[in-house]
């Protein structure tokens, strides 16, 4: 298997731009999680899905901050309008199974700098 | 909230094992140990699973008190590559099934020639 898939994995943009970051989980894992992580605040955990569907988005900054999954295989995480503060590196994990003892796959993660 | 506490930092020469122990005293029935490996500019990589008492891979050895209030991860002969930081976790179980990883600081080990 690829493992997780993220992209792009360097993003550069200006202050007020629209931000999309792609991921496709691995094959037959229900569970996928966004995170981001930063030397200040370490690795966060911005929302999770299970099934497709959103179970907790309680990490998630604010308002201008979405994410998505329309089917198994991808999900967005879009930031509308983008920050400097939100520099930082997004990773997309998935796993095979939600309850009990799980098991996260990382992607490489996604270099976000916002000038 | 199982709060997890692991040393900010240890350093090791090659050959060496390395024992990272971390604390977690308000661990709850349902929460497994976890740990997780990150290298630069790369991501968490899932390393060893427990419970309780001992648990080996090809990689390391979990070890596990009875009261479960602590953990030691042991890295046996250690080489630079396992030059990384170390995230000890456990799991918040919450109603539903959701299992959610909380990563501390972790341990940043440095493994010298």
């Amino acid at each position: 298997d690829a493992g997780v898939i993220q992209s792009p994995r360097h993003e550069v943009t200006e202050m007020g731009q629209e931000v999309t970051l792609r991921c496709k989980p691995i094959s037959g894992h229900n569970s996928l999680f966004w995170y981001r992580q930063t030397m200040m605040r370490g690795l966060e955990l911005l929302i999770y899905f299970n099934n497709n569907v959103p179970i907790d988005d309680s990490g998630m900054p604010e308002d201008r901050f979405s994410a998505k999954m329309p089917n198994a295989s991808f999900s967005t995480l879009k930031i509308q309008p983008s920050e400097p503060r939100d520099s930082a590196v997004y990773f997309c994990a998935s796993s095979p199974r939600l309850a009990g003892a799980n098991t996260q796959y990382f992607g490489p993660g996604t270099r976000l700098t916002v000038l | 909230l199982a709060k997890t506490t692991q040393p900010i930092s240890m350093d090791s020469y090659e050959g060496q094992e390395v024992n990272i122990t971390c604390s977690h005293n308000n661990i709850a029935t349902n929460d497994y140990i976890t740990w997780y490996q990150q290298f630069p500019s790369q991501g968490p990589r899932f390393i060893i699973q427990g419970y309780k008492t001992k648990v080996t891979n090809e990689v390391a050895s979990l070890f596990i008190p009875a009261d479960r209030k602590s953990s030691t991860l042991s890295l046996p002969r250690v080489s630079l590559s396992d030059t990384a930081v170390y995230y000890c976790l456990v799991g918040v179980y919450l109603l539903g099934g959701y299992n959610k990883l909380i990563f501390g600081a972790g341990t940043r080990l440095a493994v010298h020639p």
